[in-house]
């Protein structure tokens, strides 16, 4: 049973455009939702991350839009450059130490 | 501060080796992880540690074992390798107490079994 379904599984955004990755999950119990992002070669690497008690939250060019009636997460990436190509997993979990569940990644291509 | 460290990078076996890959992190964390990635599958935990001297199975623990020697190291070990066994295996860690979420990965090692 997967329980963090992620989209598109690939995506190509023109240099300069908006990309939108979605998440939606089953586990109302989970309350830390994060973005990870992983370029070829490398391990995946925290980007951003929300708790449910907030609706969206932005660092610089990256947001999680945040909707916990609906059971969805999403992240935008704003003025998409070229060195956004990587993948882009999120992920969910319950407080603690409980493991993170991932969804399955989305592969961003930004081109010029 | 080197964070989680990983080795070795690259590893090539013949089916029915075994080995042993070594995971460190420098953090204080007090879980450990285990995960590997396949392409199209995500990242899928095989075995995690939640603190020291506790080890659990994850989604696909069959086919390894693991250790946390102690609060810094987790190693995992394939008794006899398969070639299913061929991913790209990640250690990860996180802090575990409570208000601390984030959980920080290694670089990874690349396994292939031939």
């Amino acid at each position: 049973q997967q329980q963090v379904k992620q989209s598109p599984q690939s995506l190509i955004v023109q240099k300069g455009g908006i990309s939108i990755i979605n998440c939606a999950y089953e586990n109302t119990a989970f309350d830390y939702f994060p973005w990870y992002q992983q370029f070829p070669g490398k391990g995946p690497a925290l980007l951003i991350a929300i708790r449910p008690d907030v609706s969206e939250k932005k660092e610089g060019r990256f947001t999680i839009s945040f909707n916990k009636s609906a059971k969805q997460f999403s992240l935008h990436i704003m003025d998409s450059q070229p060195g956004d190509s990587a993948t882009y997993f999120c992920a969910a979990s319950r407080r603690g130490n409980t493991p993170l569940v991932f969804g399955k990644g989305t592969r961003l291509s930004v081109i010029a | 501060n080197a964070g989680v460290t990983q080795t070795p990078k690259f590893q090539v076996l013949k089916t029915g080796q075994s080995m042993t890959l070594q995971c460190a992190q420098d953090m204080n964390h007090n879980s450990m992880y285990w995960y590997r990635q396949d392409p199209g599958m995500g990242l899928r935990l095989i075995y995690y540690s939640a603190s020291e001297g506790t080890t659990d199975k994850g989604e696909v623990p069959n086919g390894y074992n693991v250790s946390r020697l102690n609060k810094r190291e987790f190693s995992l070990r394939l008794e006899s390798a398969a070639p299913s066994q061929t991913s790209v295996y990640f250690c990860a860690s996180r802090s575990g107490q409570s208000g601390s979420y984030e959980q920080y990965f290694g670089p990874g090692t690349r396994l292939t079994v031939t």
